[in-house]
């Protein structure tokens, strides 16, 4: 079973500060997921990558395979990007078909 | 080319109800999935269906839960006899494909049982 943790599991910071959350996962990898969600609102994704760095506007996410590691960030942050940021992780399944796993998601306020 | 629609967006149901959650894919997807987010807890993976297929069910409860995804129309959760636990968000994403592919995301069913 994989198990997804990130940090911190809270983050509050000011304006314009530069933001980084951390995801973990304990076995093997096929795609890495970076999610997004608005209080009461839908999910949308990010990014999905399975090696090196994506970027995307102000967001930018790695992944390092090795380690079992991805950083998510956000350069110039606004109180727009307050959100749940949620890393999910598609692991490599037997065959059969496989849903995501996710970790509980790092709730983040930008304060102006 | 509309996203992954889901209705209701709200729905509240008293126990004992039955509640049908509804998903319909994104154009030309024929993968959906169903994910469930309990008050407080991260989401979790519930089943995996193709068209007139169920795929993997494993994250379904075993009883009063079963999904469908006929060959026309959309995707149903359907929850049988619902209980104040089964209250969450249940969210459904839709892909081209199996395997490693971008997911959409629907913006979820607020079920909330009383």
């Amino acid at each position: 079973k994989n198990e997804v943790e990130q940090s911190p599991q809270n983050l509050t910071a000011q304006e314009g500060e530069f933001i980084t959350i951390n995801c973990s996962y304990s076995v093997g990898i096929s795609a890495l997921h970076w999610l997004q969600q608005h209080p009461g609102g839908g999910i949308v994704s990010l990014f999905m990558l399975s090696s090196g760095k994506k970027k995307h506007g102000r967001l930018i996410a790695t992944i390092n395979i090795q380690e079992k590691h991805s950083s998510l960030h956000i350069t110039a942050s606004h109180p727009r990007d307050s959100a749940v940021y949620i890393c999910a992780v598609r692991h490599y399944s037997g065959g059969g078909a496989d849903g995501l796993t996710f970790g509980k998601g790092t709730h983040l306020i930008i304060q102006p | 080319n509309a996203g992954v629609m889901q209705n209701p967006r709200h729905l509240v149901r008293r126990r004992g109800q039955e509640a049908r959650l509804r998903c319909s894919p994104m154009k030309g997807h024929s993968h959906v999935y169903w994910y469930r987010q309990l008050p407080e807890e991260g989401l979790k993976f519930m089943v995996y269906l193709q068209k007139e297929n169920i795929i993997d069910e494993s994250g379904m409860p075993k009883e009063r839960f079963s999904a469908e995804f006929p060959k026309e129309g959309p995707s149903i959760l359907r929850i049988q006899q619902v209980v104040r636990g089964d209250s969450a968000a249940y969210f459904c994403a839709s892909s081209a494909s199996g395997g490693v592919t971008e997911a959409f995301f629907g913006q979820g069913t607020r079920l909330t049982v009383v």
